[in-house]
């Protein structure tokens, strides 16, 4: 079936430590995107990639690092720069000439000790 | 800086009842306006979206009310559900292409009760 898996679902880490968050997608969508979800403050957006090897800062970029060599892989980095990583991280694609429809992963909850 | 504002929080809505969920949006230059909803644990997902040649879009029980004088729009669940209960986000972006970011709303957590 298609669509965007997210691993690992739950994820413990100590403080200092960077962590990588995957995201594959097999819906041949052009465009990544990752969001963080914290409560009360909505999805906001850290990263994007329109294309392969192409990716741009989002509003919350700070902190974080991503990647694009693959059209189906767009992982985030959270790195030890990040004053408050513990979050729900979402990944997000969409196509090009679509809808505007995001199809979102499941996402990952970061927590760190 | 949030550029849209959504309200209310928390939402209490009997079945069988009606939910409404604000947002009013300042960036002029957006045009495209969809409402995500999200089941706890899960991604969000699109339930309907507008752009600002109408008024109103309505899918089954599901309407978005859009006002661009007053930059507000709305999303109103008709005859609503226990199945319903659900955390709805409404966004907002300059077009739909993927070169659009969209701005999300803080989110409204709707429970429907029995």
């Amino acid at each position: 079936d298609g669509g965007i898996t997210q691993s690992p679902k739950y994820l413990f880490r100590k403080e200092g430590q960077n962590v990588t968050l995957s995201c594959e997608q097999n819906l041949n969508h052009d465009a990544m995107y990752w969001y963080r979800q914290d409560p009360g403050q909505g999805l906001r957006l850290i990263y994007y990639s329109q294309i392969v090897n192409d990716f741009q800062k989002g509003d919350i970029a700070e902190g974080y690092s991503v990647s694009r060599e693959k059209k189906e892989s767009f992982p985030l980095t959270v790195t030890s720069a990040q004053k408050n990583p513990t979050a729900f991280y979402l990944c997000a694609s969409r196509p090009s000439g679509g809808t505007g429809e995001l199809f979102f992963g499941e996402g990952s909850r970061l927590t760190v000790l | 800086q949030q550029q849209v504002k959504q309200s209310p929080q928390s939402l209490i809505v009997q079945k069988g009842g009606i939910s409404i969920i604000n947002c009013a949006y300042e960036n002029t230059a957006f045009d495209y306006f969809p409402w995500y909803q999200q089941f706890p644990g899960k991604g969000p997902a699109l339930l309907i979206a507008i752009r600002p040649d109408v008024s109103e879009k309505k899918e089954g029980r599901f309407t978005i009310s859009f006002n661009k004088s007053a930059k507000q729009f709305s999303l109103h669940i008709m005859d609503s559900q226990p199945g319903d209960s659900a955390t709805y986000f409404c966004a907002a972006s300059i077009g739909p292409g993927t070169a659009s970011k969209l701005t999300f709303g803080t989110g409204t957590r709707l429970q429907v009760t029995l």
